[in-house]
């Protein structure tokens, strides 16, 4: 099935330190998704974003759709403890019997030191 | 709301037993899917549903069935436990299919030995 590479595959910060991920593919997506996933919880929903080259924020968290449609990063500033989690991208395709299934990298398991 | 719940929390089974996992939503969301996570391999798509009536295969559907009778209810069937399928399963709604926010219950950890 399709992959997404997402990278660092884990992050080892001390508090206060700006973290960045990213998330690669070999094929276009539509829409690109960042989720944060707490231990013993499910993903939830941090960022969406809708049209290359878009940059949007939420909080202390940046995310950019890659201007190939292809790629999309997301950086956390002045990290604090309760960032710690998996974060995970996701790609979403529209049309050509896709039926919209999202596709994950991944994740990235972020430890943040006090 | 309770958004999507998912019972039961923690599940032990032996090989070839089977077992259905729960899975509810209360938003009137009309798509519904299952994942598993594995160390690792992130969030894989087993089944997912379109609507009630409909269903279909994802990336990962082998020794799994999925009913979808009504919008609210969408359970996952093991058949046959295998140690392979020792995973959390999570299973999810949005409101459509082109919807982007797609809500997750707390997921169902899985031990088959």
């Amino acid at each position: 099935g399709q992959q997404l590479n997402q990278s660092p595959q884990s992050m080892f910060i001390q508090e206060g330190e700006d973290v960045s991920m990213n998330c690669t593919s070999s094929s276009i997506f539509n829409t690109w998704l960042w989720y944060k996933q707490d231990p013993g919880e499910g993903p939830v929903l941090l960022i969406a974003l809708y049209k290359a080259g878009e940059l949007t924020s939420n909080g202390r968290l940046t995310a950019q759709f890659g201007i190939t449609r292809k790629d999309s990063f997301l950086n956390i500033s002045a990290s604090i403890p309760s960032d710690v989690g998996i974060y995970f991208c996701a790609g979403q395709r529209w049309g050509g019997g896709s039926n919209y299934k999202l596709t994950f990298g991944k994740g990235t398991l972020l430890t943040v030191n006090p | 709301n309770a958004g999507v719940t998912q019972t039961p929390k923690f599940q032990v089974l032996k090989t070839g037993q089977s077992m259905t996992l729960q899975c509810a939503q209360d938003m009137n969301h009309e798509y519904m899917s299952w994942y598993r996570q594995d160390p690792g391999m992130g969030l894989r798509l087993i089944h997912y549903s379109v609507g009630a009536g409909i269903t279909d295969q994802g990336e990962v559907p082998n020794g799994y069935n999925v009913s979808r009778s009504t919008t609210e209810d969408f359970p996952l069937r093991l058949l046959s436990a295998a140690p392979s399928q020792t995973s959390v399963y999570f299973c999810a709604s949005k409101l459509g299919a082109s919807s982007y926010e797609q809500y997750f219950g707390p997921g169902t950890r899985l031990t088959v030995t």
